[in-house]
């Protein structure tokens, strides 16, 4: 099993520029995550969603925007990139919220 | 918002020697996790920790959650180089049933 795929593993985008970072799960998994990453701190939430079609903002939705086109599927759009989003990106994945959360490989993305 | 405090931030160790770190919350939380997080890949559950008291065991891992539940620890017994990474802690306050507060984490060095 591939587990938790995410594409691209690293991109550079010029401010402004608009993109998708692409994530899924072949573990038949309801909850989904997207998290940040960065230098000394510990994994912020972005968004999750629960399951098909639910989504709700977590600690820093400010800037992007999701989409849980199915249940193996979320998607995080930047809509106009800007440097302060220069970070490590993490999708998981879990049985239900309160259960062990599989993480894929991350992308690393660079705002310049 | 909430804020776990994960110490200490590095470890410089020798090959087997025990290693202990710990994370304090000033909230109560519900779920202490325990990850480790390997260069270029994403974070991976160590232990779960459902309940106050609990003290379990994963190989030469142990970890506890703490009575007071605003703090949990966790130990490696005869460290071996495998064992050089990132710890994170992770807490599920009692007022989320999704939204992890994610320590800074815990960077492990073993000197040869």
């Amino acid at each position: 099993n591939a587990g938790v795929t995410q594409t691209p593993k690293f991109q550079v985008l010029k401010t402004g520029q608009s993109m998708t970072l692409q994530c899924a799960q072949d573990m038949n998994h309801n909850s989904m995550y997207w998290y940040r990453q960065d230098p000394g701190m510990g994994l912020r939430l972005i968004y999750y969603s629960a399951s098909e079609g639910t989504t709700d903002k977590g600690e820093v939705p400010n800037g992007y925007n999701v989409s849980r086109l199915n249940k193996r599927e979320f998607s995080l759009r930047l809509e106009s990139a800007a440097p302060s989003q220069t970070s490590v990106y993490f999708c998981a994945s879990s049985r239900g919220p309160n259960t062990e959360a599989f993480f894929g490989q991350g992308t690393r993305l660079t705002v310049v | 918002g909430q804020q776990l405090n994960q110490s200490p931030q590095s470890m410089f160790i020798q090959e087997g020697e025990d290693v202990s770190m710990n994370c304090t919350s000033s909230s109560i939380f519900n779920t202490w996790l325990w990850y480790k997080q390997d260069p270029g890949e994403g974070p991976v559950l160590l232990i779960a920790l459902y309940k106050a008291g609990e003290l379990t065991s994963n190989g030469r891992l142990t970890a506890q959650f703490g009575i007071t539940r605003k703090d949990s620890f966790l130990n490696i017994s005869a460290s071996i180089p495998s064992d050089v990474g990132i710890y994170f802690c992770a807490g599920l306050p009692v007022d989320s049933n999704y939204q992890l507060i994610w320590g800074a984490g815990t960077k492990l060095i073993i000197k040869p």
